[in-house]
């Protein structure tokens, strides 16, 4: 168990709706990414924030937000969504120190299906 | 091309053989390099990580970074059934606020 938390494990709903994924991090992480993995794609970073803050963007969809609270939790929001959304959202938690290396601890994704 | 390229697999092999999982990249300001192993239906764990060229061992592991031809691999000695899962190789340009990219993952089967 890593300490990175995920709700909710499973999600199947329809094209074109909205969801919103959620992500606690590992106790005294600040900093929060977010992942898609897909058969096609791989993994692929989608967006990170640090202390609340928005600190760098991937390969995020227009379509798709995030947002860091005071608690630190963070939601992925995923709206109009396409078949091709289909996919397992990962959240990844760390220390950010700008001296040492920081190890992203993932957790246990959030399986998403649109029909 | 993509930045990192590694080989999908899978790989299969009989226990206790050594196992050789590779990645190329073409980014060469990459400086952290990272090996993630994820079973089905969990979410990736780290494995170990190498900065710049060199080589790394832990356990029945070790890492291997050639920075000159852009190529890192992962040694698995004695591997085990326990061993079977995707390897995903990533890597960073720097550890502090650095974001990671990753291979494709390679599916490696350890039969008994």
């Amino acid at each position: 168990d890593s300490g990175v938390t995920q709700t909710p494990k499973h999600l199947i709903t329809a094209t074109g709706q909205r969801v919103t994924l959620r992500c606690s991090p590992r106790s005294g992480d600040l900093s929060v990414y977010w992942y898609q993995q897909s058969l096609d794609q791989g993994l692929q970073f989608l967006i990170q924030y640090y202390n609340g803050e928005e600190r760098a963007k991937g390969n995020i969809l227009e379509r798709f937000s995030a947002q860091q609270f005071p608690d630190l939790h963070s939601e992925l929001n995923l709206s109009s969504l396409e078949l091709g959304d289909s996919a397992l959202y990962f959240c990844a938690s760390s220390v950010v120190a700008v001296i040492s290396y920081n190890e992203q601890f993932f957790g246990p994704g959030t399986r998403l299906t649109v029909l | 091309q993509k930045e990192v390229e590694q080989d999908p697999g899978p790989l299969s092999v009989p226990e206790g053989a050594i196992v050789s999982l590779n990645c190329t990249y073409s980014n060469s300001a990459f400086q952290y390099f990272m090996w993630y192993r994820q079973y089905s239906r969990k979410g990736p764990e780290l494995l170990m990580y190498t900065y710049s060229s060199g080589n790394k061992e832990d356990g029945r592991f070790t890492a291997q970074v050639d920075k000159s031809s852009k190529y890192i691999s992962l040694f698995i000695r004695d591997s085990q059934p326990s061993d079977s899962a995707t390897y995903l190789c990533a890597m960073s340009f720097n550890s502090g606020y650095s974001t990671l990219t990753f291979g494709k993952g390679t599916m490696l089967l350890v039969s008994p």
